[in-house]
């Protein structure tokens, strides 16, 4: 595609329940990246995949959060449980795997937990 | 643990201003420093990069610089424009250990006056 893609843009969901957020990144981008962005707040990193390296996961703020990113291409982030303190931006990069390469971003999914 | 700071947090000029915008990070093992622009409710946009073995970059009316020893880089907007307006965040790449991981400032919020 011409850009990274995020689905859903707007998410509203009730308090315990399971998201899952979409991100399509530019096609022979290997490098992907997983952002959140609170109100007023700058990005905190969660996770950052490359090719077939094992995913780097220590941004990830709780056992309820995981990723995965399947066939090198689309990923999806998957909140388990999710709590009002949840409610942010998340924002998807990517790149290409070679030194000096610009950081692409989709749009964002707004999430808000009631 | 490299980390990235913005002064100032927030600025406001007269249309017609030239003005410049400050990034500090404390560590200067980094393979480039890139800076975006995050418009309200949009994701980001890259606009400059520069490798760490380069001093500046331009683009137009931006101009970033890059003093890796001190820990400093600034980007310098000539002859602002409402059209400006906007927050500008500031990203440093790691030099890589396991993963390459891009770190971003809080951003500065930059308003235009007419």
């Amino acid at each position: 595609g011409a850009g990274v893609s995020q689905s859903p843009s707007n998410k509203v969901t009730e308090k315990g329940k399971d998201v899952e957020l979409r991100c399509d990144p530019i096609s022979g981008h290997t490098a992907l990246y997983w952002y959140r962005q609170s109100l007023g707040q700058g990005l905190e990193f969660l996770i950052y995949f490359q090719g077939n390296s094992a995913p780097d996961k220590s941004g990830l703020p709780s056992d309820r959060f995981s990723a995965e990113r399947t066939g090198g291409s689309v990923s999806t982030l998957t909140i388990q449980r999710t709590q009002q303190e949840d409610s942010a931006v998340y924002l998807c990069a990517s790149s290409q795997w070679v030194m000096n390469e610009k950081l692409f971003f989709g749009s964002g999914t707004q999430l808000s937990v009631l | 643990k490299q980390e990235v700071t913005q002064i100032p947090a927030a600025l406001s000029v007269p249309e017609g201003e030239n003005l410049v915008l400050n990034c500090s990070f404390t560590d200067s093992a980094i393979y480039n420093l890139q800076w975006f622009r995050q418009d309200p409710g949009k994701g980001l946009t890259s606009l400059l990069l520069i490798q760490s073995s380069q001093r500046e970059q331009t683009s137009g009316r931006l101009n970033a610089s890059l003093d890796k020893s001190s820990g400093r880089s600034t980007l310098y907007i000539a002859a602002s424009q409402p059209g400006d307006s906007a927050t500008y965040l500031c990203a440093v790449t790691k030099m890589k250990t396991s993963y390459d991981k891009v770190i971003f400032g809080p951003g500065t919020s930059l308003s235009v006056i007419p």
